[in-house]
Protein backbone atom coordinates (compact mmCIF):
# COMPACT_ATOMS: atom_id res chain seq x y z
CA UNK A 1 0.00 0.00 0.00
CA UNK A 2 0.91 4.04 0.03
CA UNK A 3 3.18 4.88 2.42
CA UNK A 4 5.11 8.21 3.62
CA UNK A 5 8.78 8.03 5.31
CA UNK A 6 9.77 11.36 6.63
CA UNK A 7 12.84 12.24 8.94
CA UNK A 8 12.89 11.64 12.58
CA UNK A 9 12.71 14.77 14.94
CA UNK A 10 13.19 16.66 16.69
CA UNK A 11 14.95 18.81 14.59
CA UNK A 12 15.93 22.05 15.87
CA UNK A 13 18.04 25.49 14.23
CA UNK A 14 18.91 28.57 15.02
CA UNK A 15 17.40 31.10 13.54
CA UNK A 16 17.92 32.26 10.07
CA UNK A 17 19.44 29.01 9.37
CA UNK A 18 18.69 26.64 6.39
CA UNK A 19 16.29 23.85 6.51
CA UNK A 20 15.48 20.72 4.80
CA UNK A 21 13.22 18.37 6.29
CA UNK A 22 13.64 14.72 3.82
CA UNK A 23 10.45 13.46 2.62
CA UNK A 24 10.01 9.89 0.35
CA UNK A 25 6.97 7.85 -0.15
CA UNK A 26 5.99 4.63 -1.75
CA UNK A 27 2.89 4.29 -3.99
CA UNK A 28 1.76 2.70 -7.52
CA UNK A 29 0.53 5.34 -10.16
CA UNK A 30 1.13 9.39 -9.72
CA UNK A 31 0.30 10.40 -6.47
CA UNK A 32 -0.14 14.21 -5.77
CA UNK A 33 2.19 15.04 -2.42
CA UNK A 34 1.08 17.70 0.26
CA UNK A 35 2.96 19.60 3.25
CA UNK A 36 1.03 20.35 6.02
CA UNK A 37 2.10 22.28 9.49
CA UNK A 38 0.41 22.13 12.33
CA UNK A 39 1.11 25.04 15.54
CA UNK A 40 1.30 23.85 19.11
CA UNK A 41 -2.30 23.32 20.35
CA UNK A 42 -3.93 23.63 16.44
CA UNK A 43 -4.75 21.30 13.59
CA UNK A 44 -3.48 20.61 10.34
CA UNK A 45 -3.09 23.57 7.44
CA UNK A 46 -1.90 22.82 4.17
CA UNK A 47 1.48 24.35 3.47
CA UNK A 48 2.11 23.81 -0.06
CA UNK A 49 1.18 20.99 -2.61
CA UNK A 50 2.55 19.25 -5.62
CA UNK A 51 0.29 17.53 -8.62
CA UNK A 52 2.80 16.03 -11.17
CA UNK A 53 6.31 15.15 -11.39
CA UNK A 54 8.52 18.47 -11.65
CA UNK A 55 5.71 20.78 -9.69
CA UNK A 56 7.59 23.15 -7.00
CA UNK A 57 5.07 24.06 -4.11
CA UNK A 58 5.79 26.76 -2.48
CA UNK A 59 4.84 28.83 0.80
CA UNK A 60 5.73 31.26 3.27
CA UNK A 61 9.26 31.07 2.16
CA UNK A 62 8.94 27.02 2.06
CA UNK A 63 9.78 25.08 -0.77
CA UNK A 64 9.20 21.37 -2.28
CA UNK A 65 10.16 19.90 -5.47
CA UNK A 66 7.71 16.39 -6.68
CA UNK A 67 11.03 14.31 -7.81
CA UNK A 68 9.42 11.18 -9.29
CA UNK A 69 13.03 9.65 -10.28
CA UNK A 70 13.90 9.30 -6.32
CA UNK A 71 10.13 9.09 -4.99
CA UNK A 72 11.29 12.15 -2.79
CA UNK A 73 9.50 15.74 -1.74
CA UNK A 74 11.85 17.30 0.77
CA UNK A 75 10.86 19.84 2.03
CA UNK A 76 12.95 22.84 2.49
CA UNK A 77 13.54 26.73 3.50
CA UNK A 78 16.13 29.42 3.30
CA UNK A 79 16.17 31.40 6.54
CA UNK A 80 13.42 29.68 9.41
CA UNK A 81 12.05 31.78 12.06
CA UNK A 82 10.68 31.47 15.54
CA UNK A 83 7.60 31.15 14.26
CA UNK A 84 8.27 28.50 11.88
CA UNK A 85 8.52 26.40 15.06
CA UNK A 86 5.70 23.58 14.50
CA UNK A 87 5.22 20.11 13.60
CA UNK A 88 5.84 19.26 9.90
CA UNK A 89 3.88 15.87 7.84
CA UNK A 90 4.24 15.35 4.76
CA UNK A 91 1.37 13.44 2.88
CA UNK A 92 -0.02 11.76 -0.77
CA UNK A 93 -3.10 11.24 -2.06
CA UNK A 94 -3.48 8.56 -4.50
CA UNK A 95 -6.00 8.38 -7.60
CA UNK A 96 -8.84 6.54 -6.65
CA UNK A 97 -8.49 6.87 -2.80
CA UNK A 98 -11.50 8.76 -2.28
CA UNK A 99 -9.50 11.50 -1.17
CA UNK A 100 -7.74 10.03 1.50
CA UNK A 101 -4.47 11.15 2.46
CA UNK A 102 -1.39 8.74 3.88
CA UNK A 103 0.21 10.78 6.11
CA UNK A 104 4.10 10.25 7.75
CA UNK A 105 4.62 10.43 10.83
CA UNK A 106 5.51 14.70 11.19
CA UNK A 107 8.34 15.90 12.03
CA UNK A 108 8.96 18.42 15.07
CA UNK A 109 11.02 21.66 14.64
CA UNK A 110 12.09 24.18 17.06
CA UNK A 111 13.82 27.40 15.92
CA UNK A 112 15.87 29.32 18.47
CA UNK A 113 16.24 32.97 18.26
CA UNK B 1 -11.01 29.45 8.08
CA UNK B 2 -13.33 26.51 6.72
CA UNK B 3 -16.30 25.81 8.45
CA UNK B 4 -15.54 22.78 11.18
CA UNK B 5 -16.20 22.51 14.46
CA UNK B 6 -15.52 19.53 16.13
CA UNK B 7 -17.03 18.69 19.74
CA UNK B 8 -16.28 17.98 22.43
CA UNK B 9 -12.78 19.54 22.63
CA UNK B 10 -11.44 17.83 25.46
CA UNK B 11 -13.08 14.64 27.38
CA UNK B 12 -12.13 12.23 29.94
CA UNK B 13 -14.01 9.16 30.21
CA UNK B 14 -13.71 5.95 32.07
CA UNK B 15 -12.90 2.86 30.24
CA UNK B 16 -15.69 0.98 28.91
CA UNK B 17 -18.10 3.98 28.97
CA UNK B 18 -19.21 4.82 25.19
CA UNK B 19 -18.13 7.75 23.80
CA UNK B 20 -19.04 10.11 20.71
CA UNK B 21 -17.40 12.11 18.93
CA UNK B 22 -18.93 15.23 16.53
CA UNK B 23 -17.95 16.83 13.73
CA UNK B 24 -20.00 19.61 12.21
CA UNK B 25 -19.51 21.48 8.54
CA UNK B 26 -20.55 24.42 7.40
CA UNK B 27 -19.03 23.86 3.80
CA UNK B 28 -21.51 21.43 2.36
CA UNK B 29 -18.40 19.44 0.97
CA UNK B 30 -18.73 15.83 0.53
CA UNK B 31 -16.13 14.45 1.81
CA UNK B 32 -15.56 14.14 6.03
CA UNK B 33 -12.74 12.28 7.43
CA UNK B 34 -11.65 10.69 10.84
CA UNK B 35 -8.09 10.64 11.85
CA UNK B 36 -5.99 10.01 15.58
CA UNK B 37 -3.18 11.40 16.10
CA UNK B 38 -0.80 9.81 18.57
CA UNK B 39 2.90 10.44 19.04
CA UNK B 40 5.28 8.05 16.53
CA UNK B 41 2.52 7.62 14.57
CA UNK B 42 1.22 10.66 12.60
CA UNK B 43 -1.93 10.59 11.48
CA UNK B 44 -3.92 7.97 10.58
CA UNK B 45 -7.33 7.41 9.08
CA UNK B 46 -9.89 5.79 11.51
CA UNK B 47 -13.29 5.98 8.81
CA UNK B 48 -14.20 8.27 6.33
CA UNK B 49 -17.58 9.17 4.48
CA UNK B 50 -18.04 10.09 0.80
CA UNK B 51 -21.59 11.17 1.05
CA UNK B 52 -24.65 11.01 3.56
CA UNK B 53 -25.06 7.21 4.40
CA UNK B 54 -22.03 6.41 2.53
CA UNK B 55 -19.16 5.47 4.91
CA UNK B 56 -15.77 3.29 4.75
CA UNK B 57 -13.09 1.89 7.16
CA UNK B 58 -9.69 3.31 6.69
CA UNK B 59 -6.32 1.82 8.40
CA UNK B 60 -7.15 1.84 12.19
CA UNK B 61 -11.11 0.83 12.56
CA UNK B 62 -11.05 -1.28 14.88
CA UNK B 63 -13.28 -0.17 17.94
CA UNK B 64 -14.70 2.28 16.43
CA UNK B 65 -17.67 3.14 14.09
CA UNK B 66 -19.26 5.94 12.32
CA UNK B 67 -22.67 7.69 10.89
CA UNK B 68 -23.70 10.49 8.91
CA UNK B 69 -27.33 11.25 8.95
CA UNK B 70 -26.90 14.74 7.30
CA UNK B 71 -24.31 16.01 4.76
CA UNK B 72 -23.03 18.85 7.68
CA UNK B 73 -22.45 15.74 10.82
CA UNK B 74 -20.22 13.29 10.72
CA UNK B 75 -20.02 11.22 14.50
CA UNK B 76 -17.61 9.50 15.28
CA UNK B 77 -18.30 6.93 18.01
CA UNK B 78 -16.34 4.32 20.64
CA UNK B 79 -18.42 1.38 21.66
CA UNK B 80 -16.41 0.68 24.57
CA UNK B 81 -13.87 2.95 24.87
CA UNK B 82 -10.22 1.61 25.72
CA UNK B 83 -6.69 2.82 26.99
CA UNK B 84 -5.40 2.33 23.86
CA UNK B 85 -7.95 4.79 22.14
CA UNK B 86 -6.77 7.65 24.28
CA UNK B 87 -5.79 10.14 21.78
CA UNK B 88 -5.99 13.24 19.66
CA UNK B 89 -8.84 13.07 16.97
CA UNK B 90 -8.88 15.23 13.96
CA UNK B 91 -12.03 15.72 11.59
CA UNK B 92 -11.44 16.96 8.43
CA UNK B 93 -12.75 18.01 5.27
CA UNK B 94 -12.96 18.38 1.41
CA UNK B 95 -14.83 18.66 -1.65
CA UNK B 96 -12.91 16.74 -3.61
CA UNK B 97 -11.66 19.84 -6.20
CA UNK B 98 -8.83 21.76 -6.69
CA UNK B 99 -6.23 22.92 -9.42
CA UNK B 100 -5.29 19.86 -10.93
CA UNK B 101 -7.28 17.68 -9.25
CA UNK B 102 -5.42 17.94 -6.01
CA UNK B 103 -7.53 17.52 -2.91
CA UNK B 104 -6.81 19.44 -0.12
CA UNK B 105 -8.30 18.36 3.47
CA UNK B 106 -9.44 21.04 5.55
CA UNK B 107 -9.03 19.78 9.48
CA UNK B 108 -10.63 20.84 12.78
CA UNK B 109 -9.06 22.05 15.90
CA UNK B 110 -9.38 18.86 17.24
CA UNK B 111 -10.76 16.72 20.30
CA UNK B 112 -8.73 15.27 22.96
CA UNK B 113 -9.69 12.08 24.64
CA UNK B 114 -8.22 10.49 27.45
CA UNK B 115 -9.75 6.80 28.79
CA UNK B 116 -8.76 6.01 31.87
Amino acid sequence: GDSVTQMEGPVTLSEEAFLTINCTYTATGYPSLFWYVQYPGEGLQLLLKATKADDKGSNKGFEATYRKETTSFHLEKGSVQVSDSAVYFCALRNQGSNYKLTFGKGTLLTVNP
Amino acid sequence: DAGITQSPRHKVTETGTPVTLRCHQTENHRYMYWYRQDPGHGLRLIHYSYGVKDTDKGEVSDGYSVSRSKTEDFLLTLESATSSQTSVYFCAISDGAGAGGANVLTFGAGSRLTVL
